[in-house]
């Protein structure tokens, strides 16, 4: 089956304008979560979405949001960009919402390379 | 709050010899603890996992991961490395109901010598 789907893979923006990326979950999947990846900072946790509500979210400015659709696809939107903004954003869908149950193994897509000018 | 940390940047190991990459974390409750490898432009794939039981766990690919509480650490092991395993390697933990998500190590660019 299809694996998780970002779009767009790559894109490039300036410096005040708004960005939405997409994730398309592995089909049956409920869970999707979001992260950041620079050079500096690594891997960080922006936020998870469950059955379309919020549940979890990572120590970001309110610039970052997102939101989950009734099937299951979501989006995060950045507003206001930044150049430190510029990273890969990666997305990951999972059966059930948490990192935490073992039999819940969580999916990554292929990421969405932004970049900041 | 929880941390992950990957003291080797760089590891450079020559083909068919073994790997040990280290990974320490901080948490202050039972850690459920991951091992992710990245290749060159894609995502993250999950090796293996520890949330309880054996503290030695099997992955996919050849790699195992032993969980020793005494020390915090999580060190991934494979007897014989092969040139397809030149990546990115990513440590995290996740703690009780995965509030913060996963946390990350900064990772470990493994580099296969021929």
């Amino acid at each position: 089956k299809a694996g998780v789907t970002q779009t767009p893979r790559y894109l490039i923006k300036t410096r005040g304008q708004q960005v939405t990326l997409s994730c398309s979950p592995i089909s049956g999947h409920r869970s999707v979560s979001w992260y950041q990846q620079t050079p500096g900072q690594g891997l960080q946790f922006l936020f998870e979405y469950f059955s379309e509500t919020q549940r979890n979210k990572g120590n970001f400015p309110g610039r970052f949001s997102g939101r989950q659709f009734s099937n299951s696809r979501s989006e995060m939107n950045v507003s206001t960009l930044e150049l430190g903004d510029s990273a890969l954003y990666l997305c990951a869908s999972s059966l059930e919402g948490g990192q935490t149950r073992p039999g819940n193994t969580i999916y990554f897509g292929e990421g969405s390379w932004l970049t900041v000018v | 709050a929880q941390s992950v940390t990957q003291p080797d940047i760089h590891i450079t190991v020559s083909e068919g010899a073994s790997l040990e990459l280290r990974c320490n974390y901080s948490y202050g409750a039972t850690p459920y603890l991951f091992w992710y490898v990245q290749s060159p432009g894609q995502g993250l794939q999950l090796l293996l996992k520890y949330f309880s039981g054996d503290t030695l766990v099997q992955g996919i690919k050849g790699f195992e991961a032993e969980f020793k509480r005494s020390q915090s650490s999580f060190n991934l092991r494979k007897p014989s490395v092969h040139w397809s395993d030149a990546a990115e390697y990513f440590c995290a933990v996740a703690g009780a109901g995965g509030a913060d998500g996963l946390t990350f190590g900064k990772g470990t660019h493994l580099i296969i010598q021929p």
